[in-house]
């Protein structure tokens, strides 16, 4: 599975819409870009996920580059229960063994 | 309808007992992840497991861990002779099917506690 890079940490103010970045330069053509969250002591929930086309649900948007080297999750309107680490992983192979790295920690900030 | 449930949510042992580890996937899954979360760390894959059988375990340590999915019951993660490295937040998840674009849906997490 390809590697990504996220930044370590990033904070939003409430109510403004909030942009996580994700670096997957090395990503495959047949490899997903999922996005999980986890809040504090409780485990991880799925977002979004894509392959290579711009996906919107209940829960956010995730922007993929044509060139499939990066992607942004975008959380509209941030509310403090957002406050977690955010995830990006890409997968392929059929099944998820995937370790997930540090993430993203968003604080959003009143 | 009911999500993944693992149990217990907190579980401590001395060094040398077992401690088992048990995950209930969402109805109708037949896939279970296991993973482990060590503090400040992110989620490791452990073991993949359908019913009764273990299609991954190349995460799993070699020694005192084993991992079943028995066509009864709950999954199991069970760590023989616990040590206090083993201290961490066990995940599990479960997916209907074997895909890539199938998402996973995790359970609590049981955190393990070695004295």
């Amino acid at each position: 599975d390809a590697k990504t890079t996220q930044p370590t940490s990033m904070d939003c103010a409430e109510g403004r819409a909030a942009n996580l970045p994700c670096n997957h330069s090395t990503i495959s053509g047949n490899e997903y870009v999922y996005w999980y969250r986890q809040i504090h002591s409780q485990g991880p929930q799925y977002i979004i996920h894509g392959l290579k086309n711009n996906e919107t649900n209940e829960m956010a948007s995730l922007i993929i580059t044509e060139d499939r080297k990066s992607s942004t999750l975008i959380l509209p309107h941030a509310t403090l229960r957002d406050t977690a680490v955010y995830y990006c992983i890409v997968l392929s192979g059929g099944y998820q063994k995937v370790t997930f790295g540090i993430g993203t920690k968003l604080q959003v900030i009143p | 309808n009911a999500g993944v449930m693992q149990n217990p949510r907190h579980l401590v042992r001395r060094r040398g007992q077992e401690a088992r580890l048990r995950c209930s996937p969402m109805k109708g899954h037949s896939h279970v992840y296991w993973y482990r979360q060590l503090p400040e760390e992110g989620l490791k894959f452990m073991v993949y497991l359908q019913k009764e059988n273990i299609i991954d375990e190349s995460g799993m340590p070699k020694e005192r861990f084993s991992a079943e999915f028995p066509k009864e019951g709950p999954s199991i993660l069970r760590i023989q002779q616990v040590v206090r490295g083993d201290s961490a937040a066990y995940f599990c998840a479960s997916s209907h099917r074997y895909a890539t674009n199938e998402k996973l849906f995790f359970g609590s997490g049981t955190q393990l506690s070695v004295l």
